[in-house]
């Protein structure tokens, strides 16, 4: 089945600066690529989400980039704001696991004021 | 609100008992999926239901069990159970249950077992 890497698993950021979260994954199948922020023990909010036609979805201070051919999709937050300190998770599917999600293991954003 | 619901919020038991979660999908979902979390496992797909039937099944253990009503909303029976259970178990709906569609996560369940 899909495999799903996430890096890093913790990340401290200024207010104010970029924060970069990375994942590969394995099946070439996965063909949607969503992104959750969870707050501490709150449910995973879906914040953005890219499909495997397109290669850069921006939303505001959120963008998602994605490269299928080496098989990773990245989570870009700019001017980063104390709100945005959270667990950020990635995850693919496929039609081929009728839409079953993979997730990454989480990337915990602190930014700092 | 994602519109999804879960109940209960909290539950406490002993090894050993059974429990049952519900949940009810967005209004129109028919696709409803169950997740565990846990500290060191993070999100783990267990279930998924469309429209009644079972349309995919991840790491559920045979002591746990789930079904989906013909009102759509679904229930994870959890059976014998240990203390390595103990983790917040959410439910998300969707469309269709088909491809690229996004889950809607409902507010989850913490179940802890002592």
């Amino acid at each position: 089945g899909e495999n799903v890497e996430q890096h890093p698993s913790t990340l401290s950021v200024q207010e104010g600066d970029s924060a970069v979260i990375k994942c590969t994954y394995s099946d070439s199948a996965s063909n949607y690529f969503p992104w959750y922020k969870q707050e501490l023990g709150k449910r995973p909010q879906l914040i953005i989400d890219i499909r495997s036609n397109v290669g850069e979805k921006k939303d505001q201070r959120i963008a998602v980039t994605l490269n299928k051919t080496a098989k990773h999709f990245s989570l870009h937050i700019t001017e980063t704001q104390p709100e945005d300190s959270a667990v950020y998770f990635c995850a693919a599917s496929s039609q081929n696991t009728g839409n079953q999600f993979y997730f990454g293991t989480g990337t915990s954003l602190t930014v700092i004021p | 609100d994602s519109g999804v619901t879960q109940t209960p919020k909290h539950l406490i038991t002993a090894t050993g008992q059974r429990v049952t979660l519900r949940c009810s999908p967005r209004s129109g979902d028919l696709s409803v999926y169950w997740y565990q979390q846990s500290l060191d496992q993070g999100l783990q797909f267990l279930i998924q239901y469309y429209n009644g039937e079972e349309r995919a099944k991840g790491n559920i253990l045979e002591r746990f069990s789930a079904q989906q009503f013909p009102d759509l909303h679904s229930e994870l029976n959890l059976s014998s159970l240990e203390l390595g259970d103990s983790a917040l178990y959410f439910c998300a709906s969707s469309a269709l249950g088909g491809g690229r569609e996004t889950q809607y996560f409902g507010p989850g369940t913490r179940l802890l077992v002592l």
